[in-house]
């Protein structure tokens, strides 16, 4: 059985980082093909990818938070981590972590974790 | 990057009532297609993948159809739990991209 749980902080400063924990049960980051990827949803707005890494460290951004962004993995402790430099309000989201495999869709996801941007 | 447009972006149904929403891709994504359905304080869901292939223990009321740049999701029969924001996304490239949502409501 997969799970991904988010954890973090649930509000951060105008300009701080972000910090970001998904971990994940139930599958390996070792394993060929599979990958794990964070989406956001800012409050009452849509879907939006962030990152994803694979289990061979190939690492992919969204082109317009690439300078911004960085996910790591420790196979180890089963966690994903994503970090978000110079955040700022309009950052507000709930920030899932989600499972995927080759080129799939994503197919599990954590409940998400809310982040507040405000001072 | 490849911009996913969903129509409409909400619908108004009642319990029963077929609903179609429309997802297009601005360019030709084969069928790397996937629908999820988000409810508020709930783990996202994955419902169909491949443009048509229906997720493993979601209900056959749920169907999926379309390649190349249209494709469209169809609740048969909405169910009182179908009451969510529903979202496409592509899987051709990268930026994967979602869809703006479409809001299934009474």
């Amino acid at each position: 059985q997969i799970t991904l749980k988010e954890s973090g902080p649930t509000l951060v400063k105008p300009t701080q980082t972000l910090t970001l924990t998904c971990a994940f049960s139930g599958f390996s980051l070792l394993t060929s093909g599979v990958g794990v990827g964070w989406i956001r949803q800012p409050p009452g707005k849509a879907l939006e990818w962030l990152a994803l890494i694979y289990w061979d460290d190939d690492k992919r951004y969204s082109p317009s938070l690439k300078s911004r962004l960085t996910i790591t993995k420790d196979t180890s402790k089963n966690q994903v981590v994503l970090t978000m430099t110079n955040m700022d309000p309009v950052d507000t989201a709930t920030f899932y972590c989600a499972h995927m495999r080759g080129s799939g869709p994503f197919d599990y996801w954590g409940q998400g974790t809310l982040v507040t941007v405000s001072s | 990057d490849i911009q996913m447009t969903q129509s409409p972006s909400s619908v108004s149904a009642s319990v029963g009532d077929r609903v179609t929403i429309t997802c297009r891709a601005s360019q030709g994504i084969s069928s790397w297609l996937a629908w999820y359905q988000v409810k508020p304080g709930k783990a996202p869901k994955l419902l169909i993948h491949a443009a048509a292939s229906l997720q493993s223990g979601v209900p056959s009321r749920f169907s999926g159809s379309g390649s190349g740049t249209d494709f469209t999701l169809t609740i048969s029969s909405l169910q009182p739990e179908d009451f969510a924001t529903y979202y496409c996304q592509q899987a051709k490239s990268f930026p994967l991209t979602f869809g703006g949502g479409t809001k299934v409501e009474i």
